[in-house]
């Protein structure tokens, strides 16, 4: 089946610091996905891209979805104690379709 | 936006019994539903897709007849957990899509946390 590369898998920074996570993956998909889950709860979603070369803003977040739809990034500019958490980034290939997770990316921010 | 209740949070039971999760979509319809388990510090792994009014649609490796799923109502699904083993203990969370939404992203619900000793 498809799987997610999700990089990196844990990030240590300062507050106030950017943070750059993404995914790679070895087949397409036609939506990418990226939520935030905080510890014993479900993932929340923070953005959805839909077309190759996306690129959408969702707050401090942006994130897009690469040209060749195998790839996508997460941008945090000017991280906070609340941004920590479990990032996950996600694929679809049709619309309503059943979602493939990344392993996830850890984010502590040290205030 | 779209919420999905999740029921119970938590559940500790004995190891043979069995126990039921309830997803439930508080203000829209969701004609599928999606049951996912997470083991600590791993990823989502998808369990089934839940349709509403038909059988529930298995991941490989996944046995049917202990993840039980029904989906009777646009905005409910349950997954019952049958004959409960220590190694069912897991993280076992829900998603719908509002269908009545352009997003194609889902809402997860808060998740249950099953032990089984």
């Amino acid at each position: 089946g498809q799987q997610l590369n999700q990089s990196p898998q844990s990030m240590f920074i300062q507050e106030g610091e950017d943070v750059s996570m993404n995914c790679t993956s070895s087949s397409i998909f036609n939506t990418w996905l990226w939520y935030k889950q905080d510890p014993g709860e479900g993932p929340v979603l923070l953005i959805a891209l839909y077309k190759a070369g996306e690129l959408t803003s969702n707050g401090r977040l942006t994130a897009q979805f690469g040209i060749t739809r195998k790839d996508s990034f997460l941008n945090i500019s000017a991280s906070i104690p609340s941004d920590v958490g479990i990032y996950f980034c996600a694929g679809q290939l049709t619309n309503a379709g059943k979602s493939t997770f990344g392993d996830g990316t850890t984010l502590t921010v040290k205030p | 936006g779209a919420v999905v209740s999740q029921h119970p949070s938590r559940v500790i039971c004995k190891s043979g019994t069995s126990v039921k999760i309830e997803c439930r979509s508080l203000d829209f319809q969701a004609t599928t539903m999606f049951w996912y388990r997470q083991f600590p510090k791993q990823s989502l792994m998808l369990m089934a897709t839940s349709n509403e009014g038909s059988k529930a649609t298995y991941e490989q490796g996944v046995e049917k007849d202990k993840f039980l799923i029904n989906h009777a109502s646009l905005t409910l699904s349950t997954l019952t957990v049958t004959s409960a083993h220590p190694e069912d203990s897991s993280f076992y969370i829900c998603s719908a899509r509002d269908r009545g939404t352009v997003s194609y992203g889902y809402t997860f619900g808060s998740g249950t946390r099953l032990t089984v000793v």
